[in-house]
């Protein structure tokens, strides 16, 4: 597709269950982020993925928190025994390359609400 | 540690006046980047524009127009001629050197532009 792509948009879940969040990066693109927005709040960084191995996961908060790219292009952010406190706007965004020449253009996000 | 400061929470302007959105940034990197994006109600990220930190030229694009000064660590944006359509949430973001874009956002900044 033309751009980042997120799924599912809206998620609801109950406190404990397991959730798990896809994003599709623009074609071509090696760089790919997670981050996590707070109503009110800018967006956190939570990990990055350059090619299929996480080169940064220090903003994952906890080890509930994981996120894979088997093939270097999709990425799953998998949250497990989810806590009311995860509600957020999970965002992806993804770069042609690394380092602040390139910018990260970011999907529409998916708003997780856990009940 | 990198920090970006955006002190103005909501500005409201009627449309066509100008308005400024303030950014500050802290950073020990001697080469960095700082961004802006916009948020629109539909929660996608939108890249509006892109500075290294050895370029102090200031930048207008239509209706937009950035100042950088490095002296006071500041990066701020201003809309000339403001629209109904400008109405959203702005971040101020800033990368360091270390090789790959994980942005350091600020807090936003919510316009709202009134007919």
């Amino acid at each position: 597709g033309a751009g980042v792509s997120q799924t599912p948009s809206n998620k609801v879940t109950e406190k404990g269950k397991y959730v798990e969040l896809r994003c599709d990066p623009i074609s071509g693109h090696t760089a790919l982020y997670w981050y996590r927005q707070s109503l009110g709040q800018g967006p956190e960084f939570l990990i990055y993925f350059q090619g299929t191995g996480a080169a940064d996961d220090s903003g994952l908060p906890n080890d509930r928190f994981f996120a894979v790219r088997p093939e270097g292009s999709v990425s799953t952010l998998k949250i497990q025994r989810t806590e009311r406190g995860d509600s957020a706007v999970y965002l992806c965004a993804s770069s042609p390359g690394t380092g602040g020449l390139y910018g990260a253009f970011f999907g529409q996000g998916t708003r997780l609400t856990v009940v | 540690a990198q920090k970006v400061t955006q002190a103005q929470t909501e500005i409201s302007v009627v449309e066509k006046e100008d308005v400024t959105l303030d950014c500050v940034y802290e950073t020990r990197d001697t080469t960095y980047y700082l961004f802006w994006y916009k948020q629109p109600p539909s929660g996608e990220l939108v890249f509006l524009i892109r500075r290294n930190s050895f370029d102090e030229q200031n930048e207008i694009s239509g209706r937009y127009s950035w100042n950088f000064q490095k002296s006071t660590s500041s990066f701020n944006f201003t809309i000339t001629a403001s629209q109904v359509v400008d109405s959203a949430v702005y971040f101020c973001a800033l990368t360091g050197s270390g090789g790959y874009n994980k942005l350091i956002f600020g807090a936003g900044t919510r316009l709202a532009v009134h007919p």
